[in-house]
């Protein structure tokens, strides 16, 4: 058990609307990442967060957007979300900004219609 | 040409059979490689991880790395049924970069 907490584990949304997925690191760990997972496809990177600042960013549009607590817990909100979007959404908590040992939560998976 | 190659499979070996996942990647740049194990509906678990070129072992699994050739390997002998996963590799530039994933192997090992 990673410790890596997801919620919800499932979620229905209708084009258009907005989502806010949330994330708790692991036991002392200050990064968080955020990745999508299409159907057959590996994780793709979208943002990281580290001390509760924007640490990095993939190649994901403005209308995905994030927040991360002085408890290094960590939301990923989606706007007009498109079909596109439906997808595994992965979290990854860290030790420091290192990534060689990040440990992945059980996702949340997400249905766009 | 994707940065990070990997062949979707599926992979299907009998039970005892020594299992060979492979990636080849175009960046040379690429320092830390990551093999990481998915089963359905979950997400990836760390396998192991190794710097720059050469071998590591643990348990039934061995990670190799050959930089010359942009290629890692991740092997798995004494394959047990409770193998059947999907199989990711990930590789990053430096320790703190993101992680570049490969598509996934799904591997069935039959009892």
């Amino acid at each position: 058990e990673t410790g890596v907490t997801q919620s919800p584990t499932h979620l229905i949304k209708t084009r258009g609307q907005q989502v806010t997925l949330r994330c708790s690191s692991q036991s002392g760990h200050n990064t968080v990442s955020w990745y999508q997972q299409a159907l057959g496809q590996g994780p793709q990177f979208i943002f990281q967060y580290y001390r509760e600042e924007e640490n990095g960013r993939g190649n994901f549009p403005p209308r995905f957007s994030g927040l991360q607590f002085p408890n290094y817990s960590s939301e990923l909100n989606v706007n007009a979300l498109e079909l596109d979007d439906s997808a595994l959404y992965l979290c990854a908590s860290s030790r420091g900004q290192g990534n060689t040992e990040a440990f992945f939560g059980q996702g949340t998976r997400l249905t766009v219609v | 040409q994707k940065e990070v190659e990997q062949d979707p499979g599926p992979l299907s070996v009998p039970e005892g059979a020594i299992v060979s996942l492979n990636c080849t990647y175009s960046n040379s740049a690429f320092q830390y490689f990551m093999w990481y194990r998915q089963y359905s509906r979950k997400g990836p678990e760390l396998l192991m991880y190794t710097y720059s070129s050469g071998n590591k072992e643990d348990g039934r699994f061995t990670a190799q790395v050959d930089k010359s050739s942009k290629y890692i390997s991740l092997f798995i002998r004494d394959s047990q049924p409770s193998d059947s996963a999907t199989y990711l590799c990930a590789m990053t530039l430096t320790g703190y970069s993101t992680l570049t994933f490969g598509k996934g192997t799904m591997l069935l090992v039959s009892p």
